[in-house]
This record gives structure tokens, sequence and C-alpha cells, in this order.
């Protein structure tokens, strides 16, 4: 079965500064999709971005950009220029069940 | 807003007891999916539906149950409840048949409680 690792709990970023949270993940497809989605105090699930397994190109969404490494089964998402907003549960999901990880708190200081 | 609204957004409840929370679809989406997030967890897939049938299913408990009817709206149905199942439910919609090259829209969730 697939799986997918979040490997940080909890991060913490200076306003202004980058921050990246990792995810790695388990699977035998060579074909899929992955994707960070956002969780804000509201429980709102938010997609922020995501990437095609078979494209070489790294995925980028205004201030969020990911770091994919398919041989490696990585998948970490970079946030530039942190804002107070992006304080939330960042969580790595993967492929067509949406088999998500446990989630990375960000804690965003002003 | 997603466009995906789920009913209730609470509901309280007592263990042996059985529920039954309800999704409706973005408007055109053919897939639901349903999930559970219990208290500072990740999410667990359970099931999901497309246009009626059964498409995938996760680690769901043969106490719950599901289905999508025919105007594409789902239900899930979760009986002989257990102190456990108290979670937050997400459902979500996609355009197609769950492959992964559909976005998936989540709805605001329902939370169980069971006392």
């Amino acid at each position: 079965a697939q799986t997918v690792t979040q490997s940080q709990p909890e991060m913490s970023v200076q306003e202004a500064e980058t921050v990246t949270l990792s995810c790695t993940y388990d699977t035998s497809e060579s074909d899929y999709y992955l994707f960070w989605y956002k969780q804000p105090p509201s429980r709102q699930m938010i997609l922020v971005i995501r990437q095609e397994a078979y494209k070489q190109q790294n995925a980028t969404e205004n201030r969020f950009s990911v770091n994919f490494q398919k041989a490696a089964k990585s998948f970490s998402l970079k946030i530039s220029d942190s804002q107070l907003g992006d304080a939330a549960m960042y969580f790595c999901a993967y492929g067509r069940d949406m088999r998500f990880g446990a989630g990375t708190r960000l804690t965003v200081k002003p | 807003d997603s466009g995906v609204t789920q009913t209730p957004k609470h509901l309280i409840t007592a263990t042996g007891q059985r529920v039954t929370l309800r999704c409706s679809p973005r408007s055109g989406d053919l897939s639901v999916y349903w999930y559970q997030q219990s208290l500072d967890q990740g999410l667990q897939f359970l099931i999901q539906y497309y246009n009626g049938e059964e498409r995938a299913k996760g680690n769901i408990l043969e106490r719950f149950s599901a289905q999508q009817f025919p105007d594409l709206h789902s239900e899930l149905n979760l009986s002989s409840l257990e102190l456990g199942d108290s979670a937050l439910y997400f459902c979500a919609s996609s355009v197609g048949d769950g492959s992964p090259y559909n976005e998936q829209f989540f709805g605001p969730g329902t939370r169980l409680t069971v006392l």
C-alpha cells in the first residue's frame, strides 16, 4: 500500500522568510499526482499545489513551489515570503485515493 | 466556498446510535469521496463513488456504508457508533472518475461527536 510520510509534525517560520515542508511517499506506480493541501483553523481543506509525476518541471503557484524528486520519492513544499495567513496544517497527499500524510502544523511568527 | 455542501455541520449522538451524513457535490461533478479526520490527525480516505457506483474503497469500517443517488448527492451512514467514531467527516467531489488528474473540492465537513 502506498504511504505518505510527513516527518515534521510542526514547523515555525518568521514572517517574510522562507520555509520548506517535507513529504516522502512510497509507490510502485510510474504515473501519479501529488498534492499539498492547506487546512487553516476553519478546517476547510484548500488545494495549494499539485505536481504531475511525469513532468520534470516543478510546479509553482505564486509564493508556493515544490521540489519534486521522483527517484527519491520526495515532494517538498516551499513557501516564500511567508505571511501570517499561511499559518495552518499542511497535508501532502498522493494519488488516486488521495492518501494523506499526517500533516505539518506551520506557525508564522510576526 | 468550494461549492460542495455538507449537512449537518454538527452532530452529537450517543454510543450505539446510527447517523446519516449528507453531501451535495459541486454542480457537474460526478465523483464523491468521503474522508474521516480524527482530532489532530490526517485525513483517512473512506470511500469513493462515481456516477452512482462505488469506485474505490479505503479503510472504511463495516459499520459504515455509503451510497450515491441518481441526483449525485451522497450519504454516509454510520451505525453502532463508538466513542472513537467522533471525528470530522469530509466530503469532496471532482469532475471525473477519480483519476488523479481531477482536483478534489472539499466541503466544510460534518463534526460528529459520540458521547
